[in-house]
């Protein structure tokens, strides 16, 4: 059964870069079917689309955040990675990864499966 | 960007019927087929309830059914259960590439 789970740090200052990894267990990464996702959620707040990555590295990214924000994948590992640089509170989320099943090859535009969920702070 | 529509607060008795709305535009909802809608209780991940305007993925009640209307998606629970008590979004697909997420609705089973 596949699994996913976040994993970084859970205090960033402003100005920083807020970095988070994805561990894909129980399937590989490296499908030819999927995506993988990354959403957040402020605190009581709503839900945020950042952006998805395909196995051989293929982004697509929010425009609202793609000037700060840098998704990768790291086959040999299992894993996909989310960079945010430039970071203020507003950054301040719950972050998501998951997964986008494809759609005939191409994107399905939703997750059927999401990790727990990892909190990030933006503080000094 | 701005968020699809929602209402903030649903409700209904046990075994009634409610219907959520997400109101978008021609440049997501009104023109693609990838309506998706999420459920999420307090402190955990959201869960896929509906995918492409009606489909639902395995496991999921067949209590839970969506549709589309124009600029309009909704979700309609049938033989509401205080299990279904939850926070629930709607996304769409929107041109320029990218995904755009309804700015939630809470069911409350009274």
């Amino acid at each position: 059964q596949l699994q996913l789970q976040e994993s970084g740090p859970g205090l960033v200052k402003p100005s920083e870069t807020l970095s988070l990894t994805c561990t894909v267990s129980g399937g590989s990464i490296s499908s030819r079917t999927y995506y993988w996702g990354w959403i957040r959620q402020p605190p009581g707040k709503g839900l945020e689309w950042i952006g998805i990555v395909f196995y051989n590295g293929v982004t697509f990214y929010n425009p609202s955040l793609k000037s700060r924000l840098t998704i990768s994948v790291d086959t040999s590992k299992n894993q996909f990675s989310l960079n945010l640089n430039s970071v203020t509170a507003a950054d301040t989320a719950v972050y998501y990864c998951a997964r986008d099943p494809g759609h005939y090859g191409g994107r399905a535009w939703y997750f059927d499966l999401w990790g727990r969920g990892t909190l990030v702070t933006v503080s000094s | 960007q701005s968020a699809l529509t929602q209402p903030a607060s649903v409700s209904g008795s046990p075994g009634q019927s409610i219907t959520i709305s997400c109101t978008g535009t021609s440049s997501d909802i009104g023109d693609y087929n990838y309506v998706s809608w999420y459920q999420q209780h307090p402190g955990t991940a959201p869960k896929l309830v509906i995918y492409e305007i009606s489909n639902r993925p395995p496991g999921i009640s067949n209590r839970f059914s969506g549709s589309k209307s124009g600029n309009t998606a909704s979700l309609t629970i049938s033989g509401l259960q205080t299990e279904d008590e939850a926070d629930y979004y709607c996304s769409s697909y929107r041109s320029s590439v990218t995904v755009i997420f309804g700015t939630g609705t809470k069911v409350t089973v009274l």
